[in-house]
C-alpha cells in the first residue's frame, strides 16, 4: 500500500475555475510535506513546503493546507490557467537520518480553454 | 531552471547492457538523490549520496549503484538492464541542514530498454 495516496487521479477543469487536490498519507513521523508540479517528461518543481506544525502555505495561486491529526493535505488552485496543466504530486519527507522523498502517484490536471 | 543538469536526456539500451547516467548538482549542494519514475507513477527513491558516501537506499537491487564525486556531481549505474528498468530517472540536488532541505530536480533522463 502506497504511503502517500492522492485523489482524484485525473481532473479536467475549465480555464479560470478553481480546483482542490487531495493527499492522504500514512508516513509518520514526518519532517515536512511538499507539493510539486511536474510537466510531462520533466523533473518536479516545488510549489509549497510545510512542516508538521504548519497548517497552510501559499505560493501565488497555489494554497496548500495540512491537517497532521487526520494526515491529510490539500492543494487549492485558484483562477486556473492553461499552463497549470500538469501532474501535481504530494511528497512526504519522513523523519529519518537522510532525506528520502516519498512521492504520491500524483493528480493529472488538464485545464481546458 | 533549477541548476541541476542531467545527461543524456534520452537513451535507448538493449536488455542485458549496462548504462551510466550523470547528474551535475546545484552549486553549493552536498547531497544528491536518485529516483526512478515509471510511466504514470510517482518517483521511487533509489538512493542518496551525502559527501561522496551512500547514506540511504530504497528497495532497489544491487545492480543499481552510484557514485558522488568531490565536486558533488553524481552517477547512477545500472547493470544487466531489464525491460522494467525503462523509466524516467530523476536526480535531486540539495543542501542538507536548516529548518528543512529543499530539493531541486533535474529534467531527467528517459531510459528505454528494448
Amino acid at each position: 500500500k502506497n504511503q502517500v495516496e492522492q485523489s482524484p487521479q485525473s481532473l479536467i477543469i475549465l480555464e479560470g475555475k478553481n480546483c482542490t487536490l487531495q493527499c492522504n498519507y500514512t508516513v509518520s513521523p514526518f519532517s515536512n510535506l511538499r507539493w510539486y508540479k511536474q510537466d510531462t517528461g520533466r523533473g518536479p518543481v516545488s510549489l509549497t513546503i510545510m512542516t508538521f506544525s504548519e497548517n497552510t502555505k501559499s505560493n501565488g495561486r497555489y494554497t496548500a493546507t495540512l491537517d497532521a491529526d487526520t494526515k491529510q493535505s490539500s492543494l487549492h488552485i485558484t483562477a486556473s490557467q492553461l499552463s497549470d496543466s500538469a501532474s501535481y504530486i504530494c511528497v512526504v519527507i519522513p523523519n529519518t537520518g537522510f532525506q528520502k522523498l516519498v512521492f504520491g502517484t500524483g493528480t493529472r490536471l488538464l485545464v481546458s480553454p | 531552471e533549477t541548476g541541476v543538469t542531467q545527461s543524456p536526456t534520452h537513451l535507448i539500451k538493449t536488455r542485458g547492457q549496462q548504462v551510466t547516467l550523470r547528474c551535475s548538482s546545484q552549486s553549493g549542494h552536498n547531497t544528491v538523490s536518485w529516483y526512478q519514475q515509471a510511466l504514470g507513477q510517482g518517483p521511487q527513491f533509489i538512493f542518496q549520496y551525502y559527501r561522496e558516501e551512500e547514506n540511504g537506499r530504497g528497495n532497489f537491487p544491487p545492480r543499481f549503484s552510484g557514485l558522488q564525486f568531490p565536486n558533488y556531481s553524481s552517477e547512477l549505474n545500472v547493470n544487466a538492464l531489464e525491460l522494467d528498468d525503462s523509466a524516467l530517472y530523476l536526480c535531486a540536488s540539495s543542501l542538507v541542514g536548516g529548518k528543512y532541505t529543499e530539493a531541486f530536480f533535474g529534467q531527467g533522463t528517459r531510459l528505454t530498454v528494448v
